[in-house]
């Protein structure tokens, strides 16, 4: 059974601190890992993808990969009260469409 | 451009109705997926779509669940007959080919009774 594990939260950090978001997965054969912004009651939307090692920036948002580790994240940086949502990890093995979510992270930001 | 459609928007049904989600993907796209959201077992794929032809539906929990593609703009999600653990949020999502980007509609809350 392919899984990716994610900390459920909630995450809670002040307006203008950085969020890191962890997520782990299990199939070494993984290719592609993304993450999902999902704001309450509404549906996931694609923030960032990651496809090689090391760290990948867009703007305030850095992913990172570990596939010794089977490892990725994702750093916020300045965070803002409308980050706040959960934040969803997915990971795509050997086929080229599936993705495997992990539950979410509830991220909250103060202000 | 409209993004992803689905409806009903919200669906409160009794147990052993039938229960039918409708999706319209993001025109031009070949693939189409359902995914059922619960807080226990988070997203899930429950089917996969690629030129209306189903592809992979090994997610789909048993025989009372049924999928349709009959043309590039639609497709059913069934469940008959319904029962209260299938009580979740249902999405529909496209992406342009089976690798790019999945794009997710607004998502059918469904409550079986």
């Amino acid at each position: 059974q392919k899984e990716v594990e994610q900390n459920s939260g909630p995450l809670s950090v002040p307006e203008g601190a950085i969020a890191s978001l962890n997520c782990t997965y299990s199939d070494r054969g993984s290719q592609s890992f993304f993450w999902y912004r999902q704001y309450s009651g509404k549906s996931p939307e694609l923030i960032m993808f990651i496809y090689s090692n090391g760290d990948k920036e867009d703007g305030r948002f850095t992913a990172q990969l570990n596939k010794a580790s089977q490892y990725v994240s994702l750093l916020i940086r300045d965070s803002q009260p409308s980050d706040s949502a959960t934040y969803l990890c997915a990971v795509r093995g050997g086929s080229n469409y599936k993705l495997t979510f992990g539950k979410g992270t509830l991220l909250t930001v103060n202000p | 451009d409209a993004g992803v459609i689905q409806s009903p928007r919200h669906e409160v049904t009794e147990m052993g109705q039938e229960v039918t989600l409708r999706c319209k993907p993001i025109s031009g796209h070949n693939s189409l997926f359902w995914y059922r959201q619960t807080m226990m077992r988070g997203l899930e794929l429950l089917i996969y779509f690629n030129n209306n032809v189903p592809i992979d539906d090994s997610g789909m929990p048993e025989d009372r669940f049924s999928a349709k593609m009959p043309n590039a703009s639609f497709s059913t999600l069934k469940i008959q007959p319904s029962e209260p653990r299938d009580s979740a949020v249902y999405f529909c999502a496209s992406s342009l080919s089976s690798g790019e980007t999945q794009y997710f509609g607004p998502g059918t809350r469904l409550l079986v009774l």
